[in-house]
């Protein structure tokens, strides 16, 4: 079945470590994006990437970075600089931008600092 | 700029009642406009879209909406309420931009009564 994976579901970081979440598509689609979720704020966007080896800070990119050296990958590491990582993170991939445009979300990772 | 506001954060219905989720969009050109449903510590599921075709738009679950340009409105409907429609609902634009990021609202939460 194509869709998008994101792992490990759940996470606990230490104070002052980076961690990397895992999304992987098998959707064919080029542009993928990370989003967080908080509470009463809806999604906010992190960064996004149109194509392979390139990609654009979204609203919120401090203290968070990405790569994309495969159009299936789309990792983000969150840094020690993210002041307060703690949220539900989402990772989706989007399909063209005409009249089937449509998002695909994965099933999210849930970080926690401790 | 493109922008939702969901007008309502938090909606209770009886079980078998009707459902009313309010959306108002902020757009300068015609916007692709889409409503996803989020279950607890789930991804996000595409419900219905609009994308400049009919104005009523049919989605899963007995779920539609309606756009209406003159009341930039696009409002989520569904006539009989279940209990697994308890979730939380967001409404969401596609910014026009060459890189087809989406904008959310905030989200609305759905509580359904026996």
């Amino acid at each position: 079945d194509g869709g998008i994976t994101q792992s490990p579901k759940y996470l606990f970081r230490k104070e002052g470590q980076n961690v990397t979440l895992s999304c992987e598509q098998n959707l064919n689609h080029d542009a993928m994006y990370w989003y967080r979720q908080d509470p009463g704020q809806g999604l906010r966007l992190i960064y996004y990437s149109q194509i392979v080896n390139d990609f654009q800070k979204g609203d919120i990119a401090e203290g968070y970075s990405v790569s994309r050296e495969k159009k299936e990958s789309f990792p983000l590491t969150v840094t020690s600089a993210q002041k307060n990582p703690t949220a539900f993170y989402l990772c989706a991939s989007r399909t063209g931008l005409g009249a089937t445009v449509e998002a695909f979300f994965g099933q999210g990772t849930r970080l926690t600092v401790v | 700029a493109q922008s939702v506001t969901q007008l309502d954060s938090h909606v209770s219905v009886s079980e078998g009642t009707p459902v009313l989720l309010r959306c108002n969009y902020s757009s300068s050109y015609s916007p692709s406009l889409f409503w996803y449903v989020q279950h607890p510590n789930k991804g996000l599921q595409l419900l219905l879209k609009y994308t400049s075709a009919a104005t009523l738009v049919k989605g899963i679950n007995g779920f539609e909406a309606e756009f209406k340009k003159s009341e930039t409105s696009f409002h989520l409907t569904k006539p009989s309420a279940h209990m697994s429609d308890a979730a939380e609902y967001f409404c969401v634009v596609r910014i026009t931009d060459s890189w087809g990021k989406f904008q959310f609202g905030a989200g609305t939460q759905v509580v359904v009564t026996p």
